[in-house]
């Protein structure tokens, strides 16, 4: 399973945009990235998901460079809900027997 | 979208006694299911894994007599801690893979709070 290497957490502002990057050395060719967002007392909630280069969905988005040894999640214009852990997963999305290994995760606080 | 719910939600018991919680995937049939345990300021520790009609695989350090998981339809598995501990006290959350997708992917559930007097 690939190791997963992120901050342990990052301050910012409301408004402002984030980036997140997630470092996956010994990514394997079928695996794919995945990001989770975790609020207090919650489960892990699925953000976004890709293989390479870009990707966006109405929540954030997701660049993967061509060796795909890290990856970076962006949140545009973050706000103060927006305080949680974040989490990068890589696993071979099209294994049935494949497990999520979580890392340490990066904790994300907004301020006013 | 896929949902998958806990029950309970939360729970407090005294030592000894056995607790159940109960995970459903509420609109799609789950093969697999997973368990994790979260423990305060730290990340999900995977458990066990559960296929559908056969016995767990248990994570190294879990002791399957203690964390009992019974997954006997499509969309229900139980996980039992049986003589509870206050070291128990955790936050148990599970996940779901869709059978009818060929992607690999988890929907989680919103967690059980256990805590053991």
């Amino acid at each position: 399973l690939a190791k997963t290497t992120q901050p342990i957490s990052m301050d910012s502002y409301e408004g402002q945009e984030v980036n997140i990057t997630c470092s996956h050395n010994n990514i394997a060719t079928n695996d794919y990235i995945t990001w989770y967002q975790q609020f207090p007392s919650q489960g892990p909630r699925f953000i976004i998901q890709g293989y390479k280069t870009k990707v966006t969905n109405e929540v954030a988005s997701l660049f993967i460079p061509a060796d795909r040894k890290s990856s970076t999640l962006s949140l545009p214009r973050v706000s103060l809900s927006d305080t949680a852990v974040y989490y990068c997963l890589v696993g071979d999305m099209n294994s049935g027997y494949s497990t999520l290994t979580f890392g340490k995760g990066t904790m994300l606080l907004v301020s006013p | 979208g896929a949902v998958v719910s806990q029950h309970p939600s939360w729970v407090i018991c005294k030592s000894g006694t056995s607790v159940k919680i109960e995970c459903r995937s509420l609109d799609f049939q789950a093969t697999t299911m997973f368990w994790y345990r979260q423990f305060p300021k730290q990340s999900l520790m995977l458990m066990a894994t559960s296929n559908e009609g056969s016995k767990a695989t248990y994570e190294q350090g879990v002791e399957k007599d203690k964390f009992l998981i019974n997954h006997a339809s499509l969309t229900l598995s139980t996980l039992t801690v049986t003589s509870a501990h206050p070291e128990d006290s955790s936050f148990y959350i599970c996940s779901a893979r869709d059978g009818t997708s060929s992607y690999n992917e988890q929907f989680f559930g919103p967690g059980t709070r256990l805590t053991v007097l």
